[in-house]
């Protein structure tokens, strides 16, 4: 089936730090990617929504230059946490479908902690 | 998207059928059934969909009623695995469109 891959799974690091989140999609090819960003005993809330070729588009409340997304081929989008802050600690994940008839795959998050 | 209502918990014996409830009187005609389930510390896990027929896979059976308007999320033989939120979610069948996900029920299956 469609495997969506995330990497780091984890990362902590101090305050100010960028990180940067890969999503791959392994066995098929995604024009669109999602993000999303969860924090603890709450549902996934949509951040942004991820664009091979053109700029991503940003759900209201997310900044766009503090979450940097870029979606460079039909196989990889990264985020990235610019000056990463205590607040910023959450659990993002990704999600992508090949075509429209396919049901969305979800990578398995990465937990950000930030000191 | 159309909202979708689901108990907040649920509890299920293991071995059992869990059957769970979605309310979306609101859905439109285009518009499909998507289950998913999210397993402590993981990304969500895509189970089933449909759009008015029942479907069946490996996972679980899909129950939609003749008016649409509610579904049942059917897992025959449940075990401790799982264990984990599930969540209905009503949208237009297009992988172009994000999935809204709402706050899920809780299935704790039970030894």
């Amino acid at each position: 089936g469609a495997v969506v891959s995330q990497h780091p799974s984890r990362v902590i690091c101090k305050s100010g730090t960028s990180v940067k989140i890969e999503c791959r999609s392994l066995d098929f090819q995604a024009t669109t990617m999602f993000w999303y960003r969860q924090f603890p005993k709450q549902s996934l809330m949509l951040m942004a929504t991820s664009n091979e070729g053109s700029k991503a588009t940003y759900e209201q409340g997310v900044e766009k230059d503090k979450f940097l997304i870029n979606h460079a081929s039909l196989t990889l989008s990264t985020l990235t946490v610019t000056s990463a802050h205590p607040e910023d600690s959450s659990f993002y994940i990704c999600s992508a479908a090949g075509t429209k008839n396919q049901p969305q795959h979800f990578g398995d998050g990465t937990r950000l902690s930030i000191l | 998207d159309a909202k979708t209502t689901q108990p907040t918990s649920m509890d299920c014996a293991e071995g059992r059928a869990a059957n769970l409830p979605c309310n979306h009187s609101t859905i439109s005609g285009n518009e499909y059934v998507y289950w998913y389930r999210q397993i402590h510390s993981q990304g969500p896990q895509y189970i089933i969909h449909g759009l008015k027929n029942n479907e069946t896979n490996e996972m679980a059976s899909l129950i939609i009623t003749e008016d649409r308007k509610s579904s049942t999320l059917i897992l025959p033989h449940a075990t401790l695995r799982d264990t984990a939120v599930y969540y209905c979610i009503v949208r237009g069948y297009s992988g172009n469109t994000p999935l809204v996900f709402g706050k899920g029920t809780r299935l704790s299956v039970i030894a």
